[in-house]
């Protein structure tokens, strides 16, 4: 079946630091979502991607979607401690249903 | 615009028995899908509901069932429960689904004693 992967699981930075998640799924994606989940909290929609090659931002996030539509990343420049969470893609192939990536949970030192 | 409520918001039950979890989406929003997050498995994807009918599910036992009522309500339904079915069970509504942004609820943390 679809399988989404992310790396690395775990990613401890110094604030100030840059971050970047990565997603791989084991197929082409029609389109890929990314959410942040703060500890205790609900996962919160960040952005979505359609188009092959597309790279969207927000502020100091960066969003890209391989031109493959199988790999997607998440950049984040200068963390700071309000970054931290941890950060899902979701990924759909034509089904009704999103396949979520395993996480990557980030810890911001300050 | 109130957001996704989801009742209980934590609840304990032992083996063997059953629980019903509620999901009230936001006002418009057709769509209703659950998802069950653990530590090790992540969120996994259960079923997705819209316009009452379940357009989709994942790979959990018949154990695990859902509906959605017609003013876009849904429940899920665990039967015969087990120690691993321990969880935080969320549900996102969106305005017509795939591909559409996913608002969460807070979630129905189960445990299972």
């Amino acid at each position: 079946g679809q399988q989404v992967m992310q790396i690395p699981q775990y990613q401890h930075v110094q604030e100030g630091e840059d971050f970047t998640t990565y997603c791989n799924s084991s197929t082409t994606l029609s389109n890929i979502q990314w959410y942040k989940q703060r500890p205790g909290g609900h996962p919160v929609f960040l952005i979505q991607l359609v188009k092959s090659g597309e790279v969207k931002k927000q502020k100091r996030l960066t969003f890209q979607f391989g031109e493959a539509k199988k790999n997607s990343s998440l950049h984040i420049t200068a963390t700071q401690t309000t970054d931290v969470g941890t950060y899902f893609c979701a990924g759909t192939s034509g089904t009704y249903k999103y396949i979520f990536g395993t996480g990557t949970r980030l810890k911001v030192l300050a | 615009k109130a957001g996704v409520t989801q009742t209980p918001r934590y609840l304990i039950k032992t083996r063997g028995q059953q629980v019903t979890l509620s999901c009230s989406p936001i006002s418009g929003h057709r769509s209703v899908s659950w998802y069950q997050q653990t530590p090790g498995q992540g969120l996994q994807f259960l079923f997705e509901y819209f316009s009452e009918t379940q357009r989709n599910k994942g790979n959990f036992p018949g154990r695990f069932s859902g509906r959605q009522f017609s003013n876009s309500r849904s429940e899920m339904n665990v039967s015969t429960l087990e120690l691993g079915d321990s969880a935080l069970y969320l549900c996102a509504s969106s305005p017509l689904g795939v591909p559409g942004e996913l608002f969460f609820g807070e979630g129905s943390r189960l445990t299972v004693l």
